[in-house]
């Protein structure tokens, strides 16, 4: 039982470069999150999806974009990476909005140089 | 505002030893509350949730929290480390009444434990 696989685990971009994460879940979730957690901040929820073809805008969610093109998956693309994006991603994904019962992925590694 | 405070970010306790995770939030009505916990390089998971049914809530791995209306506190207790416990571990408020409901994370508490 997969859960939420993330891909990349561990990426190193150069500044202005841009990248894809990718999140995916295999328990027919509805709601999808991306989080960035940086030291002694907790996470901090960046966009969210309410279902498939559904974005919305998290906490933090200024140089980031995202798609829910399929229901299994949610993309978060960086077009143009800063240092300030330097940072862990987690992907979650949840069959209510009600909080609880979040499955989260292993994380995404980011470094921007 | 609502908030989330975890009063220690670091604990050290030995192995055997009780083990107390401070929390304290801030909301304007009854929120749910839940621990989760982090093991190095894996995602985040759930130990235990508050959805105001019973005030004293047990969770996995011998883990339990009791909700503090009065003091505005779900405190997080085990009565015996063991080395597995150590990991960090983030208390978390579910804001909202109905539809989605934004999670508010604290800061976290790293716990170590030692032999």
């Amino acid at each position: 039982n997969a859960g939420v696989t993330q891909t990349p685990k561990f990426r190193v971009l150069k500044t202005g470069q841009s990248m894809t994460l990718l999140c995916a879940q295999d328990m027919n979730h509805e709601y999808m999150y991306w989080y960035r957690q940086d030291p002694g901040m907790g996470l901090r929820l960046i966009h969210y999806s309410v279902g498939e073809g559904t974005t919305a805008k998290g906490e933090v969610p200024d140089g980031y974009n995202v798609s829910r093109l399929k229901k299994q998956n949610f993309l978060l693309g960086l077009e143009s990476a800063a240092p300030s994006q330097t940072s862990v991603y987690f992907c979650a994904s949840s069959n209510s909005g009600q909080g609880g019962g979040y499955t989260f992925g292993s994380g995404t590694r980011l470094t921007v140089v | 505002a609502q908030s989330v405070t975890q009063l220690d970010s670091h604990v050290s306790v030995s192995e055997g030893t009780p083990v107390l995770l401070r929390c304290n939030y801030s909301s304007s009505y009854s929120p749910s509350l839940f621990w989760y916990v982090q093991h190095p390089n894996k995602g985040l998971q759930l130990l235990l949730k508050y959805t105001s049914a019973a005030t004293l809530v047990k969770g996995i791995n011998g883990f339990e929290a009791e909700f503090k209306k009065s003091e505005t506190s779900f405190h997080l207790t085990k009565p015996s480390a063991h080395m597995s416990d150590a990991a960090e571990y983030f208390c978390v408020v579910s804001l909202g009444s109905g539809g989605y409901n934004k999670l508010i994370f604290g800061a976290g508490t790293r716990l170590a434990v030692h032999p």
